[in-house]
């Protein structure tokens, strides 16, 4: 998982709260991405940045806000709005917008809504 | 549009017996192919990656996989299977003549290596 770290590892969530997960990288990348990881579905993509203070919309990002200031950093916020948000949460990152560099992901973080 | 298929949820091999993860995709221009591992509660890595060139792309830890223009497909193989090569394993797909288009994962295939 190296140069790219996700923070908190596990998160709970109570209804009706809003919590943003942390994602940071060291490894100098212009892309960066936010997955969502549910048993037998594979990765889903939510949001996506190829640089910054630019990001697009994914394939589900209903339900969710993010933010690219700096280079280095990617947060997701999982919203109220999220009617389903107890996943797996997978940050990546890649060298730039080509299509052939491969991604480098995060350790992940267990978000957990009670 | 493109996609991806694992058709196999899940894959058992014994310990020191070859391996084969199948994995079979579509796109409208040339593949860009990969393949990423999961070990619980982690990120994917990544293996390996077919751009162009050789049909026979190899990876980290002694995984290969071929590319196969024909059939469509992009196995993922290795010789003689470990016990620690038990993951989950995702093969992914990019169009690689459209910019506009993203990264699209499989399902993903469980790899059981049995001692």
């Amino acid at each position: 998982d190296g140069g790219i770290t996700q923070s908190p590892k596990y998160l709970f969530r109570k209804e009706g709260q809003n919590v943003t997960l942390s994602c940071e990288q060291n490894l100098n990348h212009d892309a960066m991405y936010w997955y969502r990881q549910d048993p037998g579905q594979g990765l889903r993509l939510i949001y996506y940045s190829q640089i910054v203070n630019d990001f697009q919309k994914g394939d589900i990002a209903e339900g969710y806000s993010v933010s690219r200031e700096k280079k280095e950093s990617f947060p997701l916020t999982v919203t109220s709005a999220q009617k389903n948000p107890t996943a797996f949460y997978l940050c990546a990152s890649s060298m730039g917008p080509l299509e052939h560099n491969e991604q480098f992901f995060g350790p992940g973080t267990r978000l957990t809504v009670l | 549009a493109q996609s991806v298929a694992q058709p196999e949820d899940q894959v058992n091999v014994a310990e020191g017996n070859p391996l084969t993860v199948k994995c079979t995709y579509s796109v409208s221009g040339n593949p860009y192919l990969f393949w990423y591992v999961q070990y619980p509660n982690r990120g994917l890595q990544f293996l390996l990656k077919y751009i162009t060139g050789d049909n026979l792309v190899k990876g980290s830890y002694g995984f290969e996989a071929e590319f196969n223009k024909s059939q469509t497909s992009f196995h993922l193989k290795k010789p003689s299977a470990l016990v620690s090569d038990s993951a989950l394993y995702f093969c992914a797909v990019r169009d690689g003549g459209n910019r506009d288009d993203k990264i699209i994962f499989g399902k993903g295939t469980r790899l059981h290596i049995l001692p």
